[in-house]
């Protein structure tokens, strides 16, 4: 069975940084492009970054404007998100999806998501 | 950026009546469409792909269907478990884009 576990979020101040962690389980997990969605509280779902299975190819939004990095450690069958320069407006749930094989896809499976709260 | 805009926001559907949910592509997307459900409280999940193949596990009361910039997702005898927001997402260009939902209430 496909699991995929968040980790990481919490309270943080206005330009802090976290990483935010995704443990996979249940399918060969390099074999398989991984993506972020965020969805700010109440609000609808936003694509944040993907990545390939190898961990070459990336892609993100634009509007973050570089201060996010999405990574991964195929050893240990894990997907990260590094978030930098944190604003008030990245506050949101962050889910972590598995894709197909290549990325810029649908999202077949997500996580029940981390809670990332921005504020002094 | 391709801009994806569903309608109506809300939707109320009596027990058992056919709910039609609709999507509209700022371009055309061929038929690279999904549509997710999400519930109170829980992670969105997949229903749709390609349009309009439904995903492992999904009833057959779901059904997605349309190409180019026009899409619809049907249920077809609307059930209470069915109440929830539902979304639609292009996967045809980056950045990937959703729609901004479809909440599904019970009349």
């Amino acid at each position: 069975e496909v699991q995929l576990l968040e980790s990481g979020g919490g309270l943080v101040q206005p330009g802090g940084s976290l990483r935010l962690s995704c443990a996979a389980s249940g399918f060969i997990f390099s074999g398989y492009a991984m993506s972020w969605v965020r969805q700010a509280p109440g609000k609808g779902l936003e694509w944040v970054s993907g990545i390939s299975g190898s961990g070459t190819v990336t892609y993100s939004a634009d509007s973050l404007k570089g201060r996010f990095t999405i990574s991964r450690d195929n050893s240990k069958n894990t997907l990260y998100l590094q978030m930098n320069s944190l604003r008030a407006e990245d506050t949101a749930i962050y889910y972590c999806t598995k894709d197909l094989a290549v990325p810029g896809s649908y999202f077949q499976r997500w996580g029940q998501g981390t809670l990332v709260t921005v504020s002094s | 950026e391709i801009v994806m805009t569903q309608s109506p926001a809300t939707l109320s559907v009596s027990p058992g009546e056919r709910a039609t949910l609709s999507c509209r592509a700022s371009q055309s997307i061929t038929s690279n469409l999904a549509w997710y459900q999400q519930k109170p409280g829980q992670a969105p999940r997949l229903l749709i792909y390609a349009a309009s193949t439904r995903a492992t596990g999904i009833p057959g009361r779901f059904s997605g269907s349309g190409s180019g910039t026009e899409f619809t997702l049907t249920l077809s005898s609307l059930q209470s478990e069915d109440l929830a927001v539902y979304y639609c997402q292009q996967y045809h260009n980056w950045p990937i884009t959703f729609g901004q939902g479809t909440r599904l209430e019970m009349k």
